[in-house]
């Protein structure tokens, strides 16, 4: 079936370690999103992707760092320098057309829990 | 960047009708208005959206204010499945959420 894959569902990670969230799309979506959520919060942009090998800082980029080398692939680092990690993550994606992109829908993964231990 | 504002929360009764305002009075030409909602520990799921002119589906409908500085997303029958956060975006190039609107179902 077509959709948003994000894995792992729970990540622990210890104080000064980096970790890496993965999602993956099979929709041939170009543009795609991450986003945190903190317990009773909406949503706050992390980074967002439009194409292949270019991406773009959100409003809370700062500790995060993104990579989009294939299409379908859109992994977010959450580093040490991120003090307060522990939050509710999701990634969404669409497709893109330049100019047009606001008329496409967004579609989100089921979310990735991390908890600093 | 053009923000929304919604009620924080909002009560209905089940199978009666619910509307959901939402107010963006710097929205853009370009920024076309969506609608999202949130169960707990979910990802959002589409509503609906629109630009200029009302839009039905099988989920909902919106009802956008002439200036397009509101909207207004309409649930005909409310059930106990609709109880979520519901978000009301500006969409350009980007997709930022506020805070939502929490909606309670009573039975």
């Amino acid at each position: 079936d077509g959709g948003i894959t994000q894995s792992p569902k729970y990540l622990f990670r210890k104080e000064g370690q980096n970790v890496t969230l993965s999602c993956e799309q099979n929709l041939n979506h170009d543009a795609m999103y991450w986003y945190r959520q903190d317990p009773g919060q909406g949503l706050r942009l992390i980074y967002y992707s439009q194409i292949v090998n270019d991406f773009q800082k959100g409003d809370i980029a700062e500790g995060y760092s993104v990579s989009r080398e294939k299409k379908e692939s859109f992994p977010l680092t959450v580093t040490s320098a991120q003090k307060n990690p522990t939050a509710f993550y999701l990634c969404a994606s669409s497709m893109a057309a330049f100019g047009l992109l606001g008329r496409n829908t967004i579609y989100f993964g089921e979310g990735s829990w991390l908890t600093v231990v | 960047d053009a923000k929304t504002t919604q009620p924080n929360s909002m009560e209905s009764n089940e199978e009666e009708p619910v509307h959901l305002p939402c107010n963006h009075s710097t929205i853009s030409g370009t920024d076309y208005i969506h609608w999202y909602r949130q169960l707990p520990s979910q990802g959002p799921e589409y509503v609906i959206h629109g630009l200029t002119s009302n839009v039905n589906n099988r989920m909902a409908s919106l009802a956008i204010a002439e200036d397009r500085k509101s909207s207004t997303l309409i649930l005909h029958r409310a059930t106990l499945r609709d109880a979520a956060v519901y978000y009301c975006i500006l969409r350009g190039n980007d997709m930022r959420f506020g805070a939502g609107t929490r909606l309670t179902v009573k039975p």
